[in-house]
């Protein structure tokens, strides 16, 4: 099964900050991954896929880029519905795999 | 609108069996796959299996393989994910998820499964 390793963990970051979260594949995975967001209590919201597509009703904020085994997640300015936990998707092949999340909180 | 409704909490025995079930609306419910990913308490999410509601072929992560049954049925639009066998290391919170264009793009409610003696 292909592994991905999130990073980092946890992030404590202030309204207006520029973030960046970074997925690695275990191996080639082209463009096939995606980031989700997920508050407590809440099942995860798709932010992006095919790693660089914004899905239809997510701020302008939130970009995906890389391909292959290096992908991030950047937020351009921190907004206080952001603080939340952030997680990567292959869907390159089966099984799919989970980054283990990062936790951005408020500084 | 498009959703998946999810089945109610669960508290179950172990080596008890639960299904959960999902039913979806506002969509053709045969065209997307259905995948399942549960969460444990303070924990990440875990990707578990798939379904092609069309065709009912399935897959499963390694770790539920044998464990883990996905079915569904198509004249009522739902989707069902069994697991047998529980152990108190099955307590989570069930996800079932629609595939679109790459992503999971629609996500059930979430079904709470507790496992206790």
């Amino acid at each position: 099964a292909i592994q991905m390793t999130q990073s980092p963990s946890s992030l404590s970051a202030s309204v207006g900050d520029r973030v960046t979260i970074t997925c690695r594949a275990s191996q080639d995975i082209r463009h096939d991954l995606g980031w989700y967001q997920q508050k407590p209590g809440k099942a995860p919201k798709v932010l992006i896929y095919d790693a660089s597509s914004l899905r239809s009703g997510v701020p302008s904020r939130f970009s995906g880029g890389g391909s292959g085994t290096e992908f991030t997640l950047t937020i351009s300015s921190l907004q206080p519905e952001d603080f939340a936990t952030y997680y990567c998707l292959q869907d390159h092949n089966y099984p799919y795999t989970f980054g283990q999340g990062t936790k951005l909180e408020i500084k | 609108q498009v959703q998946l409704v999810q089945s109610g909490a669960e508290v179950k025995k172990p080596g008890a069996s639960v299904r959960v079930s999902c039913k979806a609306s506002g969509y053709t419910f045969t065209t997307y796959d259905i995948n399942w990913v549960r969460q444990a308490p303070g924990q990440g999410l875990e990707w578990m299996g798939w379904m092609n509601p069309n065709s009912g072929y399935t897959g499963y992560a390694q770790k539920f393989q044998g464990r883990v049954t996905i079915t569904r049925d198509t004249s009522i639009n739902t989707a069902y994910m069994e697991v047998t066998g529980l152990r108190s290391e099955d307590t989570a919170v069930y996800f079932c998820a629609r595939e679109f264009e790459g992503g999971l793009d629609v996500w059930g409610q979430g079904t709470t499964v507790t496992v206790s003696s």
